[in-house]
């Protein structure tokens, strides 16, 4: 099983560029989710999805822009890249509430916006 | 708002010993709480979790209850191992019908051998 996948891996972006992380999830799950996590903290929510079509906001969405058209892709644009994105990025899914079901992890795509 | 404080990192131990994170967190109402564990160079993986108090949850050894009263969820091991060494964070989800989980700062722990 694939799982999770997140492309790319890393990528250096220039301060006003834009860019599209790309998440996939082969799970055939409902919820999924974008995190970001900085050095030497938490990870905090930015966008999740409980379904294709339905977009909610998180703690941190300033700055970025979701879509869910399909049920396998969830991808995160941001769209005049700042110092401040600089970040690890995860991307997640799960099948149900995190409270009764797992959510599943994928491998993250460090960004650095210079 | 709601939030995670958990004990501050680096923690070095030997192969074999026991091994406590603290964590207490300030929520309205019975958050439901959660650890995670984080390897290097990996994503994060559900360690265990605990929606009502006094639960306990436990997976790989490792266990935590729910303590209403104290507000905590620490972490506990017996006899850690080398392959325990990763990220821990300790994370709660309220009440009231939303998915935004609140992670603390994380936990390094570094087991040798």
């Amino acid at each position: 099983n694939a799982g999770v996948t997140q492309t790319p891996k890393f990528r250096i972006l220039k301060i006003g560029q834009s860019m599209t992380l790309q998440c996939t999830q082969d799970m055939n799950h409902n919820y999924m989710y974008w995190y970001r996590q900085d050095p030497g903290m938490g990870l905090k929510l930015i966008y999740y999805s409980v379904g294709a079509g339905i977009t909610d906001k998180g703690e941190v969405p300033n700055g970025y822009n979701v879509s869910r058209s399909t049920t396998e892709d969830f991808p995160l644009r941001l769209e005049l890249a700042a110092p401040s994105q600089t970040s690890v990025y995860f991307c997640a899914s799960s099948e149900g509430r995190i409270t009764q079901e797992t959510q599943y992890f994928g491998p993250g795509t460090r960004l650095l916006v210079l | 708002g709601d939030s995670v404080t958990q004990m501050e990192g680096p923690v070095t131990l030997s192969e074999e010993a026991c091994l406590t994170i603290n964590c207490t967190y300030t929520a309205t109402g019975y958050p439901s709480l959660f650890w995670y564990v984080q390897y290097p160079g990996e994503g994060l993986q559900l360690l265990l979790k605990a929606t009502k108090a006094d639960d306990k949850g436990s997976n790989k050894g490792f266990e935590a209850t729910y303590r209403k009263e104290t507000t905590s969820f620490h972490l506990e091991k017996g006899s850690v191992q080398v392959s325990d060494s990763a990220v821990y964070f300790c994370a709660l989800l309220s009440q009231g019908g939303s998915e935004k989980l609140v992670f603390g700062k994380g936990t390094k722990l570094t087991v040798n051998p």
